[in-house]
């Protein structure tokens, strides 16, 4: 049973359009997180938060952006779609913010296809 | 930055056998991460260890900090543990700045 939600789960866009990736969790977490993942390779963070109106890059580079107005809710906008970002998209929070290290609750994630 | 190594990068296996993954990194972390990523691309977490040793059923996660090894271990493997298996490694920053391996694809054939 997933107590983090992301939608939708797969979105075919063209080229230009404003998109927005939906990431909701329920378990109160302060972290929260996105990756990205092209296929067969590895993930790599691209925004992260520590709460609300907390919210950092991460060490990809991205033409997203991401808010945090409420701390159930991250999500991660384009705002002009490119082929280029094609890719997965994965959404994850992890424990309270006075936590060091807390394991990581995954999304099943959103397959973007920009064509 | 660290890097992170696993091997092997593909894994065949029958039913019933004993699976091993492994996972090196070359600085200092403060804690280490098996993931499982199905097909479907959803991601589980599976073990978060520092030191020592975890067991979970049929699974088992040890780490050797002094060598920055990590190994999984999957006792009486299953087809349903195909799956790619992703070692992560938080820095002393915590885990938001997770440097994740390429991953292992394991497929266990009934």
């Amino acid at each position: 049973e997933a107590d983090i939600y992301q939608t939708p789960r797969y979105l075919v866009i063209g080229t230009g359009k404003k998109i927005t990736l939906e990431c909701s969790q329920t378990m109160g977490h302060d972290k929260m997180y996105w990756y990205q993942q092209d296929p067969g390779m590895e993930l790599h963070l691209i925004h992260y938060s520590y709460g609300v109106n907390s919210t950092e890059k991460g060490d990809l580079s991205s033409e997203s952006t991401v808010s945090r107005i409420r701390t159930e809710h991250f999500p991660l906008t384009l705002e002009s779609a490119r082929p280029s970002h094609t890719s997965q998209y994965l959404c994850a929070s992890s424990g309270p913010l006075s936590s060091y290290n807390s394991p990581l609750h995954f999304g099943n994630g959103t397959r973007l296809t920009v064509t | 930055k660290n890097e992170v190594e696993q091997s092997p990068q593909n894994l065949t296996a029958q039913e019933g056998e004993f699976i091993t993954i492994n996972c090196s990194y070359s600085v200092g972390i403060s804690a280490l991460h098996w993931l499982q990523q199905h097909p479907g691309g959803g991601i589980v977490s599976l073990f978060m260890l520092s030191s020592g040793k975890k067991k979970h059923g049929r699974l088992i996660a040890t780490i050797n900090i002094q060598e920055k090894h990590s190994s999984l271990h999957i006792t009486a493997s299953h087809p349903r543990d195909s799956a790619v298996y992703i070692c992560a490694t938080s820095d002393w920053g915590g885990s938001e700045k997770l440097v994740f391996g390429k991953g292992t694809k394991l497929t266990v054939n009934p």
